[in-house]
């Protein structure tokens, strides 16, 4: 079946820092998408990608949907404490209505 | 708006007991997912329903999961008999039909602990 896989599974970085995660499905998706997980919490919608090799900013996020669409990645410019949580993409493929959530990469942001 | 709600927040129970989760999704919203989330894990999809049919249920554990939502609006996950491997945060979520954008506005969820 299909299966959407995140790397790193674990970052740390310094504030300030940047920070990229990485979302990789096995298979072709229609449309992807970024969420964010408070620890504690429940995630929260960032963003949706639909078109191939689609760029989108919101502030210091940058999202970015690969040409194959089958990648995606999630850019932090500048880490602030706030950005502390999990990303998860979570990808959806044609023909199905179903969201795949990948596995998730948990930021750590030291001040 | 209000948002999602989802009852109880928290459940003990001993293995092989049952237990049944509630939810109230966004108002207008015809679509309403029930997901799985084991600590350290993504969020899996039990069961998704359109309005009151399901479109998807092919990772429910059918022989001791049972999902309905009647009348279309809120929903109830019941599973019978648990066991250790339950154990997980139950999260519901909800989404508009239509339009380009399937935003998932998820609940708080409810904390599952198996003994």
């Amino acid at each position: 079946g299909q299966q959407v896989m995140q790397i790193p599974q674990y970052q740390h970085v310094q504030e300030g820092e940047d920070f990229t995660t990485y979302c990789n499905s096995s298979t072709t998706l229609s449309n992807i998408q970024w969420y964010k997980q408070r620890p504690g919490g429940h995630p929260v919608f960032l963003i949706q990608l639909v078109k191939s090799g689609e760029v989108k900013k919101q502030k210091r996020l940058t999202f970015q949907f690969g040409e194959a669409k089958k990648n995606s990645s999630l850019h932090i410019t500048a880490t602030q404490t706030t950005d502390v949580g999990t990303y998860f993409c979570a990808g959806r493929t044609s023909g199905t209505y179903k969201y795949i959530f990948g596995t998730g990469t948990r930021l750590k942001v030291l001040a | 708006e209000a948002g999602v709600a989802q009852s109880p927040r928290y459940k003990i129970i001993e293995k092989r007991q049952s237990v049944a989760f509630w939810c109230n999704p966004i108002s207008g919203h015809a679509t309403l997912y029930w997901y799985q989330q084991i600590l350290g894990q993504g969020p899996k999809l039990l069961i998704q329903f359109q309005n009151n049919g399901v479109v998807d249920d092919s990772q429910l554990p059918k022989d001791r999961f049972s999902a309905e939502r009647l009348k279309g609006v809120d929903s109830t996950l019941k599973i019978q008999p648990a066991k250790l491997e339950d154990s997980a945060v139950y999260l519901c979520a909800s989404s508009l039909e239509g339009g380009r954008i399937h935003e998932q506005f998820f609940g708080p969820g409810t904390r599952l602990t198996v003994l």
